[in-house]
């Protein structure tokens, strides 16, 4: 398996401009979790998802953020309209249950916003 | 939620030297405890997980400790090597289930 792969790797977009970041989790993994990294706040669960559904947003900011997983092999993070305030390296991870190994975290998608 | 302490500053330790990395939570005890490295620029990568039944846990040059009564774990890595220098992050189940909080993690430093 290529492991978890999300795209693009970097993003340089406007204020205000719609942001989409995508992620691929491994095959068979049932779990996939959006994380946001910043100095400031370390990693931070913006929402995460079990077999397509999303079961937990409480950490997603504001409704300019949502997330959908369409089907088990792919999801977007969405940010609408975008502000500086959301530059941050993005991160998908996905996982099993009892997770015996741990999550698997893509490389991420570093996001800034001018 | 869990609040999950990790020391900020870097430590810098002498190569062959064993490197010992505290994290310490509040609140109630996880079911289980992961430790995971990063370097600069990439993901996580999961190196450990201790449940709260185990009271350690080894592999190769690592060993996790987990005392529940302290609430605090302990990553050990012996033998270190300049190759071992990232910033590893300790993370906890917040309800038994399968969401980790993680905490800032701690910056190792081995010099050759």
């Amino acid at each position: 398996d290529a492991g978890v792969i999300q795209s693009p790797r970097h993003e340089v977009t406007e204020m205000g401009q719609e942001v989409t970041l995508r992620c691929k989790p491994i095959s068979g993994h049932d779990y996939l979790f959006w994380y946001r990294q910043t100095m400031m706040r370390g990693l931070e669960l913006l929402i995460y998802f079990n077999n397509n559904v999303p079961i937990d947003d409480s950490g997603m900011p504001e409704d300019r953020f949502s997330a959908k997983m369409p089907n088990a092999s792919f999801s977007t993070l969405k940010i609408q309209p975008s502000e500086p305030r959301d530059s941050a390296v993005y991160f998908c991870a996905s996982s099993l249950f009892p997770p015996g190994d741990g999550y698997t975290f893509g490389s991420g998608t570093r996001l800034t916003v001018v | 939620s869990q609040k999950i302490e990790q020391n900020s500053e870097a430590l810098n330790i002498q190569e062959g030297k064993t490197a010992t990395l505290t994290c310490n939570y509040t609140n109630y005890s996880p079911a289980y405890l992961q430790w995971y490295r990063q370097d600069p620029g990439r993901g996580p990568v999961f190196l450990l997980l201790i449940r709260e039944n185990e009271k350690e846990k080894r592999k190769e040059r690592l060993k996790v400790t987990f005392d529940t009564t302290l609430k605090q774990s302990l990553f050990h890595i012996t033998a270190s090597q300049p190759a071992d220098s990232a910033t590893y992050l300790c993370a906890l189940d917040e309800d038994a289930g399968n969401m980790l909080t993680f905490g800032g993690g701690t910056r190792l430093m081995v010099k050759p």
